[in-house]
């Protein structure tokens, strides 16, 4: 299976600065055919399922604050949620679809310094 | 929209086994491959089993090859995860999640998800 893992497990951040979560897998992700990258990220919130946010690296998915943007390619992936508001306080998790078993990265949980 | 709703879990004995189910609405079900993924109480997500739109196609993680069994009911939008030899470990909110492929092909990541169920093995 492919190791997804991300960095850092804790990351605190003042109000209206940039959050920067860092995932990397263990084998590229990228299928040639397409040169799609196949790596999401979710958001959850405690007592909440996970939220897409991010689908093929960078495509924000509708509804989703333009503040958060995905990018990276082939195995090294961020994460950034850019003048950090109170309400994306959460744990992220990148995911790679590259294989018919996918695997999450163990989670970045964000909270506000 | 996009509503999906699992089945109540339960208390359940090491051993023994439960079937959990997930109703789907809001969109067309026969043309959605559909996930399991569970998260352990204060841990990370696992991804567990897949079945594809037409229930012909299955992949299970390794931690429950075996022992879990996935299918589904098009006639019903709905979707089962049957888990027998159940273990101490398998404890775990178990969430039914929407893979945004339409037929052919899914793409093994999850657009929607329901609210979750609480399964818990223990004596």
């Amino acid at each position: 299976d492919i190791v997804v893992t991300q960095s850092p497990g804790s990351l605190a951040v003042s109000l209206g600065q940039t959050a920067t979560i860092n995932c990397k897998s263990s084998q590229s992700v990228v299928y040639r055919g397409n040169n799609k990258s196949y790596l999401t990220w979710y958001q959850q919130k405690p007592g909440q399922p996970p939220r897409l946010l991010i689908s093929w690296a960078s495509t924000r998915e509708s509804g989703v604050p333009d503040r958060f943007s995905g990018s990276g390619s082939e195995t090294d992936f961020t994460l950034t949620i850019s003048s950090l508001q109170a309400e994306d306080v959460a744990v992220y998790y990148c995911q790679q679809h590259a294989s018919t078993r996918p695997t999450f990265g163990q989670g970045t949980r964000l909270e506000i310094k | 929209q996009v509503q999906l709703v699992e089945s109540v879990g339960g208390v359940v004995q090491p051993g023994r086994s439960l079937t959990l189910s997930c109703v789907a609405t809001g969109f067309t079900f026969s043309y959605s491959g559909m996930h399991w993924v569970r998260q352990a109480p204060g841990k990370g997500l696992e991804w567990v089993a897949v079945i594809s739109y037409d229930g012909r196609v299955k992949y299970f993680a390794d931690s429950v090859q075996g022992r879990f069994s996935i299918s589904r009911d098009n006639s019903k939008n709905t979707v089962y995860l049957q888990m027998n030899s159940l273990r101490v470990e398998d404890t775990a909110v178990y969430y039914c999640a929407k893979d945004p492929g339409s037929g052919g092909s899914g793409s093994y990541y999850f657009e929607k998800w329901g609210q979750g169920t609480l399964v818990t093995v223990s004596s």
